[in-house]
């Protein structure tokens, strides 16, 4: 079951803004514990996109900015372009569960 | 390149039995951490099963003691074992790496993924 809750969608024009929340818990965010984002496509691998909350992968651009506060944390993405369209899922570790916990999924569209 | 490949997907009937392998390239598996991601049709990622040091191995409830993930460094996989399987096991499932040794960190390569179907 998904412990980390997302907006299930987002949408932008082409060179906006968007932010995407991913609201948790004492046990996971709360508790200390980093989170990742990663973009996914259906049919494709899903690709690291932020981790340790506000780092990037070599490679990624950095329109992409993460940000961690209590018990939430946010992915914006700045200059939105067509290529961003894709599925965006936080993820971090809970202690409560014993085990990894992803966020509810967040469909990005640009208008 | 350093990438992963799942295969071993199919349809099984209910209360049967699938290997999942997961090729890794451009790396060795015996020095990284490695987890079994699930995604059921139309729902989001859930984790099956992780693979710390050595044989230091963890499962969520609902796939314990009828899942086991294993490494083989010969052949430079990671595996799956699934057994038992039931018709909520039904999903794509993606292999992917611990991007450093600290457990809470980020998986930061990724497979395609395989697609498991349990249907009678």
């Amino acid at each position: 079951q998904s412990v980390l809750t997302q907006p299930p969608s987002v949408s932008g024009a082409p060179g906006q803004r968007v932010t995407i929340s991913c609201t948790g818990s004492s046990s996971n965010i709360g508790a200390g514990y980093d989170i990742h984002w990663y973009r996914h496509l259906p049919g494709t691998a899903p690709k690291l996109l932020i981790y340790g909350n506000t780092n990037r992968p070599s490679g990624v651009p950095d329109r992409f900015t993460g940000s961690k506060s209590d018990t939430s944390a946010s992915l914006a993405i700045t200059g939105l372009q067509a290529e961003d369209e894709a599925d965006y899922y936080c993820q971090s570790y809970d202690n409560g569960l014993s085990g990894y916990v992803f966020g509810t999924g967040t469909r990005v569209t640009v208008l | 390149e350093v990438q992963l490949v799942e295969s071993g997907g199919g349809l099984i009937r209910p209360g049967g039995s699938l290997r999942l392998s997961c090729a890794a390239s451009g790396f060795t598996v015996s020095s990284s951490y490695f987890i079994w991601v699930r995604q059921a049709p139309g729902k989001g990622l859930e984790w099956v099963s992780v693979l710390y040091s050595g044989a230091s191995t963890y499962y969520p409830d609902s796939v314990k003691g009828r899942f086991t993930i294993s490494r083989d460094n010969s052949k430079n996989t990671l595996d799956l074992q699934m057994n038992s399987l039931r018709a909520d096991d039904t999903a794509l499932y993606y292999c992917a790496r611990l991007r450093s040794g600290w457990y809470s960190d980020a998986f930061d390569i990724w497979g395609r993924g395989t697609m498991v179907t349990v249907s009678s």
